[in-house]
């Protein structure tokens, strides 16, 4: 089955204990990306990889890192959490075709609470 | 700079009632997608629609259907004889060719009650 996998679904941390969001898709897709819901906000894009070892800033990277060694993987890394990350993640990842212009195909979503 | 809006925040009908869900887009772009996506209360993202700039014609899926006018720069959502399972968030998004992001909108949150 097609799909794009998340781990952990919930986490509640605590300030300043670095964590990490794994993210892998077995689409073979070039392009993947992380975004985060916040209410009133919308979803926001945090980083994004047109393929390995290829990433770039999206509009909210601060307080994030990425890496893309693998084409299957994207973790997201949380180095020093603060209060102001938490929110619901979403990793996403879909074929390149010159931009964003197939479907985008989104994992389940991670909820990370920082205290 | 690309944007999208959707002003409607919250939404409540009744069931079987028609409802439309209002997204208006900006772009310097003149080929860009838009996109529209469900988020039921479970909380993933469900893939409805692609339509790109060049394609104007509205399409109709089931009680689903949009409409796209470039003149208006707006790319509305309708559904037809709405169901509580369509209760949920909808959001409207916009990538222009090039960049490599969906812009998405506030969201507006659906509510269809018995």
């Amino acid at each position: 089955e097609a799909q794009v996998t998340q781990n952990p679904r919930y986490l509640i941390t605590v300030t300043g204990k670095k964590l990490t969001v794994t993210c892998s898709q077995n689409m073979n897709h070039e392009y993947m990306s992380w975004y985060r819901q916040d209410p009133g906000l919308g979803l926001r894009q945090i980083y994004y990889s047109m393929n390995v070892e290829v990433t770039d800033k999206g509009d909210v990277p601060e307080g994030y890192k990425v890496s893309r060694k693998e084409k299957r993987n994207f973790p997201l890394i949380l180095e020093s959490p603060s209060p102001n990350q938490t929110s619901l993640y979403f990793c996403a990842s879909s074929f390149r075709d010159g931009s964003v212009t197939g479907e985008l195909f989104f994992g389940e979503g991670s909820r990370l609470t920082v205290l | 700079a690309q944007k999208v809006t959707q002003a409607q925040t919250e939404i409540s009908v009744v069931e079987k009632e028609d409802v439309t869900l209002d997204c208006v887009y900006e772009t310097r772009d003149t080929t860009y997608y838009l996109f529209w996506y469900k988020q039921p209360p479970s909380g993933e993202l469900v893939f409805l629609i692609r339509r790109n700039s060049f394609d104007e014609q509205n399409e109709i899926s089931g009680r689903y259907s949009w409409n796209f006018q470039k003149s208006t720069s707006s790319f509305n959502f309708t559904i037809t004889a709405s169901q509580v399972v369509d209760s949920a968030v909808y959001f409207c998004a916009l990538s222009e060719a090039g960049f490599q992001k969906l812009v998405f909108g506030t969201g507006t949150r659906l509510l269809v009650s018995p």
